[in-house]
């Protein structure tokens, strides 16, 4: 059964960088998706973008497109987030989740997170 | 946009608690539908609108097609306290949306 290992909780000043790192423990990617979700303290669940090793295929979500960078190595399973120009409010706990996608007969595409990491959370203070 | 109703709800043990998510366009069935409890990463529990991850108890369900769809616990346990959100999938371009959220409490 894999398992998704986040690295440990990182504190940044405003203006810097962050990578959060996430390991494929007991498994590998194969050919599923790795995603990663932030929440913001006592807000909602944020899709950030995806990234498909195989296909060294990447998505980014509009609102952070240009700000956020996702990588992922494919010989140690090991799939990566890096996120610039911080401001206070990327304070959040960033998840990274294994992502099952495909399309139906039907020609709907469907996609949802199986296996969820345990979180890293990033703080932004000066 | 998705659009999740109620945004918090409070039952008693053994209720029927239902919520409901309106996805923005004809998504066939691909909603899928999370558990998170407070301090931890949510959970997958129904996936393509009405299927139960395997290990997830039967009291949960779901249902519903195109933009409508409906998520239930046929009777409520302690253990069920948490937040639940909907989440649907856009392929052009690809992008992941999630409900607002709706936090079930104990009356």
């Amino acid at each position: 059964q894999v398992q998704l290992v986040q690295s440990g909780t990182e504190v940044r000043k405003p203006g810097s960088s962050v990578k959060v790192s996430c390991k494929a423990s007991g498994g590998t990617f194969s050919s599923n998706a790795v995603t990663w979700v932030r929440q913001a303290p006592g807000q909602g669940l944020e899709w950030m973008g995806r990234i498909i090793p195989i296909l060294d295929m990447i998505h980014y979500a509009q609102k952070l497109q240009g700000r956020v960078t996702l990588t992922a190595d494919k010989s140690t399973s090991t799939a990566y987030m890096e996120l610039s120009s911080l401001r206070s409010d990327d304070t959040a706990i960033y998840y990274c989740a294994r992502g099952i996608y495909g399309f139906q007969s039907l020609g709907y595409h469907y996609y949802y997170m199986d296996v969820w990491g345990k979180g890293t959370t990033v703080i932004v203070s000066s | 946009q998705m659009t999740q109703s109620p945004s918090s709800l409070s039952a008693s043990v053994g209720d029927r608690v239902t919520i409901t998510c309106q996805a923005s366009h004809d998504i066939g069935d691909c909603l899928n539908w999370y558990q998170q409890k407070e301090g931890t990463a949510p959970k997958l529990l129904i996936y393509d609108a009405s299927n139960l991850k395997p290990g997830v108890p039967s009291r949960f369900s779901g249902s519903g097609s195109g933009t409508d769809f409906t998520f239930t616990i046929s009777s409520l346990q302690p253990e069920d306290i948490a937040t639940y959100y909907c989440q649907q999938y856009d392929n052009l371009p690809p992008e992941i949306s999630f409900g607002p959220g709706t936090k079930v409490s104990l009356k």
